[in-house]
């Protein structure tokens, strides 16, 4: 069965740590992998991952993707308290469907 | 361009009626998503549209979800009769497809907040 595992399922730091959140995967037909970043509403989207190897980055935000491993990392430096969220990662399969992981609660202490 | 529009935005409603919601997915878009999140359950997949043709509605918990979409800028969940463990917010989401076999990011919307009394 299709699964997407992230960790921690819930992190606290404080303001100008970094942090790394995990996704790992096993998924039949792998095309993609999607990070999101949810708040109080709908999840909005950061970054779509198809390589391995091949550092996506957004400001402070960035990720990669090990497909040998089958995981990836989402990296925030110098957090602040707007990134504070849920962080959702889903892998994409050949059918366009999203496998989504039940995400990472990340609090950002002042 | 507006976004992905959800009707309506909070829906309260008692046990046995009948409740209606209502998506309005992005322009030029092939393929819309109905999701429904809880704390419980995290985001799940009920039912996937492409070029407006249901393709995998094997989400959709029981008979008493049904789900349309007659043309590309329309689509609606219904739920007949409701029940409590419905409550849950609803998620409509779409993307275009352009890379055969390569998943779009999907563009959510604001989401309808159901409760079931």
């Amino acid at each position: 069965e299709d699964k997407v595992v992230q960790s921690p399922l819930s992190l606290v730091v404080h303001e100008g740590d970094t942090v790394t959140l995990n996704c790992s995967y096993e998924v039949t037909n792998f095309r993609s992998l999607l990070w999101y970043k949810q708040e109080k509403k709908a999840p909005t989207f950061l970054f779509m991952l198809t390589s391995s190897g091949i550092e996506k980055k957004s400001g402070r935000l960035s990720s990669i993707l090990d497909k040998k491993e089958l995981f990836s990392i989402l990296n925030i430096t110098a957090t602040q308290t707007g990134d504070s969220a849920i962080y959702l990662c889903a892998v994409g399969r050949s059918n366009y469907q999203l496998i989504w992981g039940a995400g990472t609660k990340l609090i950002i202490k002042p | 361009d507006a976004g992905v529009i959800q009707s309506p935005r909070h829906e309260v409603t008692e046990m046995g009626q009948e409740v209606t919601l209502r998506c309005k997915p992005i322009s030029g878009h092939n393929s819309l998503f109905w999701y429904r999140q809880t704390m419980m359950r995290g985001l799940e997949l009920l039912i996937y549209f492409n070029n407006n043709v249901p393709i995998d509605d094997s989400g959709m918990p029981e008979d008493r979800f049904s789900a349309k979409m007659p043309n590309a800028s329309f689509s609606t969940l219904k739920i007949q009769p409701s029940e409590p463990r419905d409550s849950a917010v609803y998620f409509c989401a779409s993307s275009l497809d352009r890379l055969a076999g390569v998943s779009a990011e999907q563009f959510f919307g604001p989401g309808t907040r159901l409760t079931v009394l």
